[in-house]
């Protein structure tokens, strides 16, 4: 079966530089989240999106912002990046089926900044 | 705020026995609660889920019991295997008009062969 897919699988950047993530939710699946994992730590959940509208935020920076696309994929776009932004970014995806479903995650990106 | 949270951070079962991890939670608005797996450097992974109008939910080998009375939460998992050393988180909703899933701190759990 299909599932989240997110790439870049691992990526290294300097302070100040930016990235995007991308993630690609299962087909037919119109809600995707963000979460940020640090080492040792819960998911902390950041963005969400259904419909390519912003459903809800949670604890991202303002240097942060993400989007969804009209074919449902999501970017997370970082700027500015900090050495405490190294972490392990998950997006997962749900149908919005009344809202008692579970979120599919994806493999996650791990994110180093040096 | 409102948050999730486990009573152990770590717990060594013997292979074979039974494991039992527990969920603290905070928002009383919360409807639906979900526990997931997360091996070393995957994402994590659903195990079983439980609406706010059961007490009980069984799976395959796992089992979640829900006292709403008290905002605890717990996973059962019988008989267990090396493969289900992994951290184990709870995670809660609240439907009235959130999408977000809230973790709580997972617990390690390691199957002593």
């Amino acid at each position: 079966a299909a599932g989240v897919i997110q790439s870049p699988r691992h990526l290294i950047k300097e302070k100040r530089e930016t990235a995007t993530l991308k993630c690609y939710p299962i087909p037919r699946h119109d809600t995707v989240y963000w979460y940020q994992q640090g080492p040792g730590q819960d998911p902390q959940f950041l963005i969400s999106f259904y419909e390519k509208m912003q459903s809800d935020k949670g604890s991202i920076p303002d240097r942060f912002s993400a989007q969804q696309f009209s074919d449902y994929h999501s970017e997370l776009n970082m700027s500015s990046l900090e050495l405490g932004d190294s972490a392990l970014y998950f997006c997962a995806s749900s149908p919005r089926r009344g809202g008692f479903t579970e979120a599919f995650f994806g493999q996650g990106t791990r994110l180093t900044v040096v | 705020g409102e948050s999730v949270g486990l009573h152990l951070p770590t717990l060594s079962v013997q292979e074979g026995d039974n494991s039992i991890i527990n969920c603290a939670y905070s928002n009383s608005a919360s409807d639906y609660f979900i526990w997931y797996k997360q091996e070393s450097g995957k994402g994590p992974q659903f195990i079983i889920d439980i609406r706010s109008n059961m007490d009980k939910r069984q799976g395959q080998r796992v089992t979640v019991l829900l006292n709403k009375t008290v905002k605890h939460l717990s996973l059962q998992i019988a008989a267990t295997q090396p493969g289900d050393s992994a951290v184990y988180f709870c995670a809660e909703k609240d439907n009235f008009g959130n999408e977000k899933l809230t973790f709580g701190t997972g617990t390690r759990l390691t199957i002593i062969p």
